[in-house]
């Protein structure tokens, strides 16, 4: 079964180009939720869709914006990047389902786009 | 405010030496897994632990969740340098999608 793939892997922008990232879930998961990680903060929840509705967000500006399409592939884009946007995004597809007692969240992740902003 | 947090930030051991990191919270969880990740890479699930008080074996990994279900524990045997990485819990809640995450611990093996 394959994984959740992220691409590109690696990206350099310059402040206030906008950004697209991809990410491709694992087949038959309808959830998918991206993060974003730096070393102060760690990871950072952005934002989830499920079915291509968004069904939770996180406390990041409109900038961030994100989609889901009938396939369940995903993408987010940053617009006017700021230098404070470089990090490792990462992108989950989750399995989710009751589990013993416990409705439970399993993320599977990619292995990321590093985004460099210049 | 952090909702999970993780303690140490950072562990450096020899091989062959035992550890134990932990990740408590004021919140109670559904759910709570532990991930590991090594630099360049997304996180890789380890273990979910569901129910309160319950403890999950994997090789030398032991996990525990609390009976309260708002504090969890990694205690690693034998450490090796291939357990190197940054060890993040992460709480779920209900049926919402996303996971909260604590800051990690980043773990050094030496041999």
């Amino acid at each position: 079964k394959a994984g959740v793939t992220q691409t590109p892997r690696y990206l350099i922008k310059t402040r206030g180009q906008q950004v697209t990232l991809s990410c491709s879930p694992i087949s038959g998961h309808r959830s998918v939720s991206w993060y974003q990680q730096t070393p102060g903060q760690g990871l950072q929840f952005l934002f989830e869709y499920f079915s291509e509705t968004q069904r939770n967000k996180g406390n990041f500006p409109g900038r961030f914006s994100g989609r889901q399409f009938s396939n369940s592939r995903s993408e987010m884009n940053v617009s006017t990047l700021e230098l404070g946007d470089s990090a490792l995004y990462l992108c989950a597809s989750s399995l989710q389902g009751p589990l013993n007692r416990g409705w439970v969240t399993e993320a599977f992740f990619g292995q990321g786009t590093r985004l460099t902003v210049v | 405010t952090q909702l999970l947090e993780q303690s140490p930030q950072f562990l450096s051991i020899q091989e062959g030496e035992n550890l134990t990191v932990y990740c408590n919270s004021s919140s109670v969880f559904s759910s709570l897994q532990w991930y590991r990740q090594e630099p360049g890479e997304g996180p890789v699930l380890l273990v979910t632990v569901v129910t309160g008080g319950e403890v999950k074996k994997l090789k030398r990994l032991t996990f525990q969740f609390g009976d309260a279900r708002k504090d969890s524990s990694l205690h690693i045997t034998a450490a090796q340098t291939g357990d190197t990485g940054l060890y993040l819990c992460a709480g779920g809640r209900g049926s919402q999608g996303n996971l909260i995450f604590g800051k990690g611990t980043k773990l050094s093996v030496k041999p």
